[in-house]
């Protein structure tokens, strides 16, 4: 059962317009939501996240956006650059006492000079 | 301050062999998390432990193990390994307390011949 699905495995923009990854969540036990980066021979990084009590956190060009009843989040990046390139895993953190953070298959951005 | 460590960074192991893997988490960070990367799968949660307690188990065969001592370092255990364990080790650990923000290794990269 995946609680959190990235559905496009790939997603290719041009440098200077906007990228927008998607994620769709199925745990409505989840109280937090984050998004990670990872380049190739790294571990992932932190990039941003948001609460469930809002719709929307911005942080530079990166902005995430949260549907609830939906159950639905999308990270946009604008502008996009090519050091954008890497793979971006969204994940939520249950609210329980576990407080599990489960993350999805991963979108792969591709940023094109 | 120093990162998440851990060793070894890459190994070979045959079928039916054991592997050990080793995290050293921040200094101060009492939770460490272990996920597995494969592709496709993104980063299946193994288990977290937090002062030396098992606190949450993904769902793993009973190969794989873990555990964490006083100075919050953390092992993970596979036995009998399979062709299918080959993955990307990755180990990540967070300050209690915390909205679920974990700080991620560079992994161990392991491949089952």
């Amino acid at each position: 059962d995946q609680q959190v699905k990235q559905n496009s495995p790939s997603l290719s923009v041009q440098e200077g317009r906007i990228s927008i990854l998607n994620c769709d969540y199925t745990n409505s036990m989840f109280d937090y939501f984050l998004w990670y980066k990872k380049y190739p021979a790294e571990g992932p990084t932190f990039l941003i996240s948001i609460s469930s009590i809002k719709d929307k956190n911005e942080d530079g060009r990166f902005t995430v956006f949260l549907n609830k009843s939906a159950k639905h989040l999308s990270l946009h990046i604008v502008p996009s650059q090519p050091g954008d390139s890497a793979v971006y895993f969204c994940g939520g953190r249950d609210s329980g006492s576990a407080r599990q953070l489960t993350f999805g298959s991963g979108t792969q951005l591709t940023v094109l000079p | 301050k120093a990162g998440v460590t851990q060793t070894p960074r890459y190994l070979i192991k045959t079928r039916g062999q054991q592997v050990t893997l080793s995290c050293s988490p921040i200094s101060g960070h009492r939770s460490v998390s272990w996920y597995q990367q494969t592709p496709g799968q993104g980063l299946q949660f193994l288990f977290e432990y937090f002062s030396e307690t098992q606190r949450n188990k993904g769902n793993f065969p009973g190969r794989f193990s873990g555990r964490q001592f006083s100075n919050s370092r953390s092992e993970m255990n596979v036995s009998t390994l399979e062709l299918g364990d080959s993955a990307l080790y990755l180990c990540a650990s967070s300050l209690e307390g915390r909205t679920g923000e974990l700080f991620f290794g560079e992994g161990s990269r392991l491949t089952v011949l």
